[in-house]
């Protein structure tokens, strides 16, 4: 069964900390993403990439950093965690080819993170 | 601008009551219009793809209809296990990323 992975369910981190969320994927996809949801919000574009070492800003990077080494993994990185951080992150990973029944999107199962 | 509108924002149902879900829409040049539901605690899950006005996809109890403004989501006949969030969302007109609406919180009572 095809998979996005995400490293930790639940994550509690303090203020200040630099925060790693790690997403890997099985499908050999080209493009990978980072979203926030929030109540009332909701799925909010962070980073994306559409290749190795590639990287392009959504919209609400400010305080976000993201790392693509190798294909199947791309890397969310809070550089300094603070309070108004504390949401859940959803990876995602899609074909580069948008055509019909295999653009949908694949979403990991979430990481929520609090920052205390 | 971009962007994705659903309404209702919750919706309670009893089992066997049919309704629909509303997503409304603005973006130049529609490239794929998509439905997924999220259970509480878990990522979202791909339904359905609609590219073009007219167009319909039936999944279960779901039917997902497009006009040039709009798309609908038609639950028939509910069970309790359809409760979830669904999600519209579209391709942003650069066609790089999925644009999300807020979602529509579905509750099914037997």
């Amino acid at each position: 069964d095809v998979k996005v992975t995400q490293s930790s369910r639940y994550l509690v981190k303090r203020t200040g900390e630099k925060v790693f969320l790690e997403c890997v994927q099985d499908m050999d996809h080209e493009n990978m993403f980072w979203y926030r949801q929030d109540p009332g919000l909701g799925l909010r574009l962070i980073y994306f990439s559409y290749d190795v070492k590639m990287k392009e800003k959504g919209d609400i990077p400010e305080g976000y950093s993201v790392s693509r080494e190798k294909k199947e993994r791309f890397s969310l990185i809070l550089e300094s965690a603070s309070t108004n951080q504390t949401s859940m992150y959803l990876c995602a990973s899609s074909l580069r080819t948008p055509g019909q029944n295999n653009y949908g999107y694949t979403f990991g199962s979430g990481t929520r993170l609090t920052v205390v | 601008e971009d962007q994705v509108t659903q309404s209702p924002e919750a919706l309670r149902l009893q089992e066997g009551e049919s309704s629909s879900l509303n997503c409304s829409y603005t973006v130049s040049g529609l490239r794929g219009l998509f439905w997924y539901r999220q259970d509480p605690g878990k990522g979202p899950e791909f339904l359905f793809t609609l590219y073009s006005a007219g167009e319909e996809k039936e999944k279960e109890r779901l039917k997902a209809t497009l006009t040039k403004k709009e798309s609908f989501l038609h639950i028939t006949a509910p069970k309790p296990e359809d409760s979830a969030t669904y999600l519209c969302a579209v391709l942003n007109q650069a066609g790089t990323a999925l644009i999300f609406g807020k979602g529509t919180t579905l509750s099914v009572s037997s």
